[in-house]
């Protein structure tokens, strides 16, 4: 198996785009969780799917942030409009239902301009 | 709500010698543990984890310590390597809930 998958790896774009991040969970993990990293605020989680049912998304900043998980093999998080404070590292990981290890993408490095 | 930090943002060790990394944790029904090491640029690596049923548990140079009396969980690495240079998260759980990781640590071993 890959590993948890992440694209795009890196994405600049211009304040007010709208960005997507997309996830493609380990084959066979039910459990997929997205966060954020930064230097300020380390990592924080932003919202969890199981079984592809959106569990806790009370991590989600604010509206402008939406998940989907629309079958047990993808996920995309969007931003829409994107701001310069968005600026971070994003990460998906999946597991084994929510207490097992969770297994982290390479990330996607967002940049706002 | 659950709350996992750290005692040490930074650490540096002499190449060959141990390194022990120290997290607290606030809510004692927490009953899963895990640590994590993240290299520059990567996401992060499954290390070693633990069950509130346990005290300790050893993997491949490395020992996690849980004391639930404190509410503390520590990483033991023996014989520190370069490539042990990383930044450490502690994580707990507490019941079906997901994963809450602290801060974390970054090690540093100097040659």
């Amino acid at each position: 198996d890959a590993g948890v998958i992440q694209s795009p790896r890196h994405e600049v774009t211009e304040m007010g785009q709208e960005v997507t991040l997309r996830c493609k969970p380990i084959s066979g993990h039910n459990s997929l969780f997205w966060y954020r990293q930064t230097m300020m605020r380390g990592l924080e989680l932003l919202i969890y799917f199981n079984n592809n049912v959106p569990i806790d998304d009370s991590g989600m900043p604010e509206d402008r942030f939406s998940a989907k998980m629309p079958n047990a093999s993808f996920s995309t998080l969007k931003i829409q409009p994107s701001e310069p404070r968005d600026s971070a590292v994003y990460f998906c990981a999946s597991s084994l239902g929510t207490r097992f290890e969770q297994f982290f993408g390479p990330g996607t490095r967002l940049t706002v301009l | 709500g659950e709350s996992v930090g750290l005692h040490l943002p930074t650490l540096s060790v002499q190449e060959g010698d141990n390194s022990i990394i120290n997290c607290a944790y606030s809510n004692s029904a927490s009953d899963y543990f895990i640590w994590y090491k993240q290299e520059s640029g990567k996401g992060p690596q499954f290390i070693i984890d633990i069950r509130s049923n346990m005290d300790k548990r050893q993997g491949q140079r490395v020992t996690v310590l849980l004391n639930k009396t404190v509410k503390h969980l520590s990483l033991q690495i023996a014989a520190t390597q370069p490539g042990d240079s990383a930044v450490y998260f502690c994580a707990d759980s507490t019941g079906a809930n997901n994963l809450f990781f602290g801060t974390g640590t970054r090690l540093t071993v100097i040659p």
